[in-house]
């Protein structure tokens, strides 16, 4: 299985742009590239995905490398309830397309 | 809106006891999956569903059961409860991407059972 690699916590500032970045160098050429975030007590929410252009939505943007080896989640205007550990994964779409999880980046947003 | 529901949020169990963790999804996914939360090691897969009566073992079925009757509802059984069980249990379930269609889509989770075996 695909494997993801990302910083093991960041600190940002409220109110200002978080790029949460991922490697994932031996992705395939199928794999789906997701996004999930946990609060605190909570089960993982999807955030994003894609698979080789980038895109938004409400929450979060999704910049994919050309090559694919890496991606970067973009929270354009973070607030305290960005506070959380997110999670870069990689979806095989053959089969069951399980997810493979990361260890995952905890995010500090500071007031 | 989008439910997937956990039986318990808590548990306490002793060992060698027997022990089920139900999830019930409303939405009519196909694919359901069961994962284990523990500190440092992230969450992993335990097994996972694509169908009624189907399952595969995921990373970490050693220990586990599952169980599929009905398309909503997916069981996972812990035969003899030991204390390196202990953790907390995620249940998730998506609707079936499509490789031709270069279509994925999100996993919906369950809040969790955090699961304490004494």
């Amino acid at each position: 299985d695909a494997k993801t690699t990302q910083p093991n916590s960041m600190e940002s500032n409220e109110e200002e742009p978080v790029h949460l970045p991922c490697n994932h160098s031996t992705i395939s050429g199928t794999d789906y590239i997701h996004w999930y975030r946990q609060l605190p007590s909570q089960g993982p929410e999807y955030v994003i995905h894609g698979l080789t252009s980038n895109v938004n939505n409400r929450m979060a943007s999704l910049a994919i490398a050309e090559d694919r080896k890496s991606s970067t989640l973009i929270l354009h205007r973070a607030t305290l309830r960005d506070a959380a550990v997110y999670y870069c994964i990689l979806r095989v779409i053959q089969g069951a397309q399980k997810l493979v999880f990361g260890q995952g980046t905890r995010l500090t947003i500071n007031p | 809106d989008v439910k997937v529901t956990q039986s318990s949020r808590y548990l306490v169990k002793r060992t060698g006891e027997k022990v089920f963790l139900e999830c019930v999804q409303d939405m009519d996914h196909e694919n359901m999956f069961w994962y284990r939360q523990d500190p440092g090691l992230g969450l992993r897969l335990i097994y996972f569903s694509y169908d009624v009566k189907m399952k595969e073992k995921g990373d970490i079925p050693e220990g586990y059961s599952v169980s599929r009757e009905k398309k909503e509802r997916f069981s996972l059984i812990l035969e003899s409860a030991s204390t390196n069980q202990t953790s907390m249990y995620l249940c998730a379930s998506s609707e079936v991407g499509l490789a031709a269609r270069g279509v994925s889509y999100e996993q919906y989770f369950g809040p969790g059972t955090r699961l304490t075996v004494t």
